[in-house]
């Protein structure tokens, strides 16, 4: 099973800033095969980000997904009011085993 | 626009089996390019998947829970559920079904989801 470390856990930071999330798999994730979704309190999870770069439909251009291997990053470009939230990476690059990384909370500083 | 809404118990008792069942609506369950999984969330904790089905009813399950995970489907009723026996408090969660991308090599990533439902283990 493919590990996913994310960090920081929680990255405080005030709207117009940027902000860089991390998501570190314990092996290679296979042809770059990485997701990030954002979870709002009480609301399901949204998909953000599939195959590491790619956004998916109805995301703002704000958001952009890069990394390969073992070592994926997402970035805010510049923060607005409704991007604080938890944020979320999954792998697919073992299909039989899906797995999330741990979350990181992005909060108003 | 593609629906999905869990329903079953919010409350079942430790060594019981949970049931729920995922609803899907405005969209048919026997596409060809999708999956149809079960995620849980336990109460201020991470996300973990649980398994997905096929419409055919193939089916892939987390290692460290397909002892005791049953998931099925009903076309018919463009329906999936999910049986999880043998439960404990560590299995108190909020439960979501979402629609799993289909890739060549197997599912991917998850691009609809239901909004959940808490079920609670406790006696």
């Amino acid at each position: 099973e493919i590990v996913l470390t994310q960090s920081p856990g929680t990255l405080s930071l005030s709207p117009g800033e940027r902000a860089t999330l991390s998501c570190r798999a314990s092996q290679s994730v296979s042809s770059s095969y990485l997701a990030w979704y954002q979870q709002k309190p009480g609301q399901a999870p949204r998909l953000l980000i599939y195959d590491a770069s790619s956004r998916a439909t109805g995301i703002p251009d704000r958001f952009s997904g890069s990394g390969s291997g073992t070592d994926f990053t997402l970035t805010i470009s510049r923060l607005e009011p409704e991007d604080f939230a938890v944020y979320y990476c999954q792998q697919y690059g073992s299909s039989l085993a899906l797995t999330f990384g741990g979350g990181t909370k992005v909060e108003i500083k | 626009q593609l629906q999905l809404q869990e329903s079953g118990p919010g409350l079942v008792k430790p060594s019981e089996t949970l049931s729920l069942t995922c609803t899907v609506s405005g969209g048919s369950i026997s596409s060809s390019s999708y999956y149809w999984g079960w995620i849980r969330q336990p109460p201020g904790k991470g996300l973990e998947w649980i398994g997905s089905i096929y419409y055919s009813g193939s089916t892939y399950y987390n290692p460290s829970l397909k002892s005791r995970v049953t998931i099925s489907v009903d076309t018919s009723k463009n329906q999936f559920s999910l049986k999880l026996s043998s439960v404990t408090a560590a299995d108190t969660a909020v439960y979501s079904c979402a629609r799993v991308v289909l890739l060549w090599f197997g599912t991917a990533y998850f691009d609809f989801w239901g909004q959940g439902t808490l079920v609670t283990v406790s006696s």
